[in-house]
């Protein structure tokens, strides 16, 4: 089962929108998309997820196309306390298959 | 705000050696899961329990087994540790599938 799909590295400026996309060509049609982060030395920390529509909550937004193939997390205004490893998941029946994640560095 | 605790933070093991890894939630969820993450690795599931009185394999559930002791409590033991399970484990929570996890700080263990 192949896991997602994301760059190894991406750099914003602070207070700019960041979009952070991911690809799941392989995602099967009960497989949630879930969002994690996480900071140096802690556990991981939950963003959003979605199934098929796109979701908005305080942290972000999560678009989710229409094929399911791909998403993208938008934080609206990075700050810096968003850097960090940001994991694109899709899981289903309580197993979450974590690839490598997106570093993201935020410059002030 | 306790949320999700794990003992030990750091451990360190001889080979052969065995150990328990105890997690603690106070948020009544049903679901817990232990993971383990290796230097610049993504997280993998080593066991989840979906519910009180129930366990699955996950992921890579050799060389461990779990213990959901109650509602709030489920562990992990190394029954004979290896230097390949040298890891950070994490344990985290939910009320059910698909919900958000919550995670503990996670255990730093490493095998000699």
């Amino acid at each position: 089962d192949a896991k997602t799909t994301q760059p190894n590295s991406m750099e914003s400026n602070e207070e700019e929108p960041v979009h952070l996309p991911c690809n799941h060509s392989t995602i099967s049609g009960t497989d949630y998309i879930h969002w994690y982060r996480q900071l140096p030395s802690q556990g991981p920390e939950y963003v959003i997820h979605g199934l098929t529509s796109n979701v908005n909550n305080r942290m972000a937004s999560l678009a989710i196309a229409e094929d399911r193939k791909s998403s993208t997390l938008i934080l609206h205004r990075a700050t810096l306390r968003d850097a960090a490893v940001y994991y694109c998941i899709k899981g289903s029946n309580y197993k979450l298959t974590f690839g490598k994640g997106t570093l993201l560095t935020v410059n002030p | 705000n306790a949320g999700v605790t794990q003992t030990p933070k750091f451990q360190v093991l001889k080979t052969g050696q065995s150990m328990t890894l105890q997690c603690a939630q106070d948020m009544n969820h049903n679901s817990m899961y232990w993971y383990r993450q290796d230097p610049g690795m993504g997280l993998r599931l080593i066991y989840y329990s979906a519910s009180e009185g129930t366990t699955d394999k996950g992921e890579v559930p050799n060389g461990y087994n779990v213990s959901r002791l109650n509602k709030r409590e489920f562990s992990l033991r190394l029954e004979s540790a290896a230097p390949s399970q040298t890891s950070v484990y994490f344990c985290a929570s939910n009320f059910y599938s698909n919900q958000p996890q919550h995670f503990g700080d996670g255990t730093r263990l490493s095998i000699l």
